[in-house]
Parts: structure tokens; sequence; C-alpha cells
């Protein structure tokens, strides 16, 4: 199976901008997470989505927004770019059988991630 | 100050010497997992921790958890520079809902050869 994808890869961005990043999930799995990782808050979650519905929120502003699509890919989007939004955005899937259970101890497989310099 | 704090921070060791890294949390801990990420890429799973006393290896890595201590080590025994990298622990604080993790800051590994 081919593995999580990301894309772009890199992007630059100035100021009050806006920006689309995109996450294709291993086939057959439907949770897509999504992460911010910075040098000094490391890895922080933003959201995650399972079959096209918001299941977990992070505590980010509203700027930060996704949504999936019914066939899992996923999209995150920033409004308003700020410079302190420059940093490397992770998505990962995971192969969550249901969308009850939250209870679930399930691997999580990362993309390569797009890294995101705001001018 | 951080809900999961790891260290050391970073680490040098000579190639062959064994290390170990240690996650600990503030919370009580529901599932904690071990990633390994190379500068600037995505993670790489290593192990995952469900139950007190738990322990899992893989190839010369073993991780443990101690759940009255609320914290889990991850020991590798003679390092190669294959192991270099940043090591992450994430875990859940929260019974009902373990796929919102938090994540340690990580801890920089080299391995001089």
């Amino acid at each position: 199976k081919a593995g999580v994808t990301q894309t772009p890869r890199y992007l630059i961005k100035t100021r009050g901008q806006q920006v689309t990043l995109s996450c294709s999930p291993i086939s057959g799995h439907r949770s897509v997470s999504w992460y911010q990782q910075t040098p000094g808050q490391g890895l922080q979650f933003l959201f995650e989505y399972f079959s096209e519905t918001q299941r977990n929120k992070g505590n980010f502003p509203g700027r930060f927004s996704g949504r999936q699509f019914s066939n899992s890919r996923s999209e995150m989007n920033v409004s308003t770019l700020e410079l302190g939004d420059s940093a490397l955005y992770l998505c990962a899937s995971s192969d969550h059988r249901t969308s009850i259970v939250l209870h679930s101890y399930n691997e999580q497989f990362f993309g390569p991630g797009t890294r995101l310099t705001v001018l | 100050s951080q809900e999961l704090e790891q260290s050391p921070q970073s680490l040098i060791v000579q190639e062959g010497k064994n290390l170990t890294i240690n996650c600990t949390s503030s919370k009580t801990l529901y599932g904690l997992y071990w990633y390994k990420q190379k500068y600037g890429e995505g993670l790489i799973f290593l192990m995952m921790l469900q139950k007190g006393g738990e322990e899992k290896s893989h190839e010369k890595i073993t991780a443990k958890l101690d759940e009255k201590k609320q914290q889990s080590s991850l020991h590798i025994t003679a390092s190669q520079p294959s192991h270099a990298g940043i090591y992450l622990c994430g875990a859940s604080h929260n019974a009902g809902n373990n796929r919102k993790l938090i994540w340690g800051l990580g801890t920089s590994l080299a391995v001089n050869p």
C-alpha cells in the first residue's frame, strides 16, 4: 500500500494570505488527523476527521479549519496567515473501524509533512 | 509546563552504547506511543503501550510503561548510527477518547560511529 501523501511539501506565503494543504491517507483508512509541529511547542493536535466529520479538535483559533471528502482525503486551511503559523504540518491516517468508539488504540501513519513558511 | 515531559532533550552517544529516554506525564496515561522522526520528516511508529507494566521490544528498542509513575521509558541497546533521530512520545490523557494525543517535545539522539 502507498503511504500517506501530503501536498505540497513546501510552501512560502506572506502574512494575511490563506493556504490549503492536502493529505491523502493510506487506502482504506478513514481517520485523518492533522498536527502542527514547531520547535518551541512541539507536535500539537489540530483536528481529526472520520467519515467526513470532525471528531476531535485541538486548541487552535478558528483560522484553522479542515474538511474530509468521501474518499477520505483531507484538506486543512489556514486563513489570514500569521508569522507564528510557520511550521511543519503533518497529517496522519489510521484504521479506526468505527466512528463511535473513540477509545481505540491504533497506530497512526504519518505523512512527510508540509513545511509552511510565512514571511 | 508541558503535560508530557521528555528527558533528556538531547543525547549524543558512541556507537554500541546503551541509552534510555524517558517520557513523564503530569496526568493519568491512557495509552502511550513512541515514534521516531528524521529531521523535517514524518513520524515512524515504534511502539504502543496500553497497560501498566507492559513492555514491548522491537529489534534493539524496548519500551516500558510504568502506570504508577505515569512514565514510559525507551531503551536502545547497542546503539547504531541508524538509531539517530528525534524520538517522540505521544499519550492520551482521556479515558474516553484516545485519538486526541498530547506529545512531548522530543529527544534528539545522535550516535557517533
